[in-house]
């Protein structure tokens, strides 16, 4: 079974709905992060929280939302989605402490906003 | 100015090539730095994980930095049609701290 897990992994919605993209691990990790993915802009940081309590924007949080329900689950809204929103969204954990400064990524969700 | 730049190809090979995959940055404080492969529909993998300057070789691949010149390189040995995929440098500047990613290059090793 995946480690990083992302529902829905396909999504067409029109422009001004609200989307919930949502995000599941588990590696027992405390970060988690949201990314989105243009061609040509690479990977763009959104939110980022290192435990329940801890929410931060990122690079581009306009537009977004966040909730995190617990260790495990990381979910990222759109309130009233709009066609620039249309992208690749990744979702990414990382442990606190250890050895490694590697981030995991779920599979994505393509997200299109007509 | 992008803060990590990286030629986004595509580039094709044929197979049994050596491939050069190479980003360059402008904040002298990255000290951490990564690549990532990423499969058609897939999430990023980290492959290579390199501390400040230097070499680091695993199989068929080697990364090199080079802080001097604010450049790193992802060389592949015998490249494989199954190494076809975006490559995606990261590079942060603590441990812990957040990546800033290059914009990744795709790559075909033709058979």
């Amino acid at each position: 079974d995946a480690d990083v897990t992302q529902t829905p992994r396909n999504r067409i919605t029109k422009t001004g709905k609200r989307i919930m993209l949502e995000c599941s691990q588990t590696k027992g990790h405390d970060r988690m992060y949201w990314y989105r993915q243009d061609p040509g802009l690479g990977l763009r940081l959104i939110y980022y929280s290192f435990d329940v309590k801890d929410i931060n924007k990122g690079e581009i949080s306009d537009g977004y939302s966040v909730s995190r329900q617990a260790q495990a689950k990381f979910s990222l809204s759109l309130e009233s989605a709009i066609p620039n929103q249309t992208a690749l969204y990744f979702c990414a954990t990382r442990e606190t402490s250890g050895r490694s400064n590697e981030q995991f990524f779920g599979p994505g969700t393509r997200l299109t906003v007509l | 100015q992008k803060e990590v730049e990286q030629d986004p190809g595509p580039l094709s090979v044929p197979e049994g090539a050596i491939v050069s995959l190479n980003c360059t940055y402008s904040n002298s404080a990255f000290q951490y730095f990564m690549w990532y492969r990423q499969y058609s529909r897939k999430g990023p993998e980290l492959l290579m994980y390199t501390y400040s300057s230097g070499n680091k070789e695993d199989g068929r691949f080697t990364a090199q930095v080079d802080k001097s010149s604010k450049y790193i390189s992802l060389f592949i040995r015998d490249s494989q049609p199954s190494d076809s995929a975006t490559y995606l440098c990261a590079m942060s500047a603590g441990y812990g701290q957040n990546f800033v990613f290059g914009p990744g290059t795709r790559l075909s090793v033709l058979p």
